[in-house]
């Protein structure tokens, strides 16, 4: 069974732009989470999203958002970059929207604002 | 405010020696706990976990410890390996999203 993927893997965007990333979750799996992980602050979580819909959100502002496509691919977008969006962002993918169960990363999008 | 701490960010030791890993908590309402392992370039993956209906769970050369009086848990590899060299993150659930620790560098000197 294919692990989570993430696409792309590296991305070199400037202040002020917009990104998107992408993840596929393993097959059947239908909760995708995602997290910002930096050198000082570790594993921040993002949102969640089940069955196309949003279930639980961290606290970052309005210009990070996601979605969830109908076979269970996700997305998340960045708007107006900053220096400060630098980081891992890493998508995680489980079979229910409990958070008792485990949850299987991809590899991540390591993102590098300028 | 950070409810998962890992207040070590780096710990070495030989192989063949015991690595203790710690981790504490606040929000009394968790009641599932695990650790990931993240080698560089790539996720996390799932290690141990521990319901708190339990104060011990062993799987190899892993064991994971909850003391709920104390918020507090730990895991113990034994013996070290350098192939356990990575970050480990503690992780806890209440039936929410998953909180994260910062991590802790594990390094297995051969």
């Amino acid at each position: 069974k294919a692990g989570v993927t993430q696409t792309p893997r590296y991305l070199i965007k400037t202040r002020g732009q917009q990104v998107t990333l992408s993840c596929s979750p393993i097959s059947g799996h239908r909760s995708v989470s995602w997290y910002q992980q930096t050198p000082g602050q570790g594993l921040q979580f993002l949102f969640e999203y089940f069955s196309e819909t949003q279930r639980n959100k961290g606290n970052f502002p309005g210009r990070f958002s996601g979605r969830q496509f109908s076979n269970s691919r996700s997305e998340m977008n960045v708007s107006t970059l900053e220096l400060g969006d630098s980081a891992l962002y890493l998508c995680a993918s489980s079979w229910s929207a409990s958070s008792y169960n485990e949850q299987f990363f991809g590899p991540g999008t390591r993102l590098t604002v300028l | 405010d950070q409810q998962v701490k890992q207040n070590s960010p780096s710990l070495s030791v030989q192989e063949g020696r015991i690595s203790i890993l710690n981790c504490d908590y606040t929000n009394s309402m968790f009641d599932y706990f695990l650790w990931y392992k993240k080698y560089p370039a790539e996720g996390p993956t799932f290690l141990i976990s521990i319901s708190s209906i339990k104060d011990k769970n062993e799987d190899g050369r892993f064991t994971v410890f909850l003391n709920k009086s104390a918020k507090h848990l730990s895991l113990h590899i034994v013996p070290s390996q350098p192939g356990d060299s990575a970050v480990y993150f503690c992780a806890a659930s209440g039936s929410e999203k998953l909180v994260f620790g910062k991590g802790m560098k594990l390094t297995v000197n051969p």
